[in-house]
């Protein structure tokens, strides 16, 4: 059964203060795995996809990375409006193109 | 530029009553539609998903149904809601590839 774990389940950070989510996953095949970021009351937000291990995507302060495990969502020097919960959700090759199974997220918080 | 609407943004119903959740997506044609739940401390779990219009495909056995009567209208509906739907209800939609994009949800309670 694929399965997406990520932790820390909250994390508290000062602003400017760097650090990574991970996002671990096991999958029959991986397809891509994306990263959202949800607001509170708010639907989520697309951020990346990354298909291949090796492969970073880059915007603003964040930084994805992937490897055959996990993958981690590096914040470089956050701000207070970075606060939100970041979903990490992989879809399977098996799966087709409808099901992404997601992970239940970190809730990250940046206080100024 | 495409956008996904849902309707109404917080409801509150008796258990027992009926519902009926709405999604219409504007800007793009043929697109695959889907209703996800997400439960207080839990991840998004996918309900229903449609490829085109009358075809629905149920991913969980539950309280629920879904209809697409429409090419960019996806609804969800119940006879009788029970207490374990209360939730955060997240239409999306996206294209041939994974990426999805969500709409704004709709924050149920049944009481």
């Amino acid at each position: 059964e694929d399965q997406v774990t990520q932790s820390p389940e909250a994390l508290r950070l000062q602003e400017g203060e760097s650090s990574s989510l991970n996002c671990s996953y096991t999958v029959s095949g991986l397809r891509g795995l994306f990263w959202y970021r949800q607001d509170p009351g708010k639907g989520p937000e697309f951020l990346f996809t990354l298909y291949s291990a090796g492969e970073e995507k880059e915007k603003e302060r964040l930084k994805a990375t992937l490897t055959k495990k996990e993958s981690f969502l590096h914040i470089t020097a956050p701000k207070p409006e970075d606060s939100a919960t970041y979903l990490c959700a992989v879809q399977a090759t098996k799966q087709g193109a409808q099901k992404l199974v997601f992970g239940q997220g970190t809730r990250l918080t940046i206080n100024p | 530029s495409q956008t996904i609407h849902q309707w109404p943004a917080t409801l509150v119903q008796p258990v027992g009553s009926p519902l009926s959740l709405e999604c219409t997506v504007e800007g793009t044609s043929n697109p695959n539609l889907y209703w996800y739940r997400q439960a207080a401390g839990r991840g998004l779990q996918l309900l229903f998903y449609s490829v085109g219009i009358g075809q629905i495909s149920s991913e969980v056995p539950q309280n629920l149904s879904a209809s697409r009567p429409q090419d960019r209208q996806f609804i969800l509906s119940s006879k009788k809601l029970l207490l374990s739907d209360s939730g955060f209800y997240l239409c999306a939609w996206s294209l041939s590839s994974g990426r999805k994009f969500f709409g704004p949800g709709t924050r149920l309670t049944v009481l």
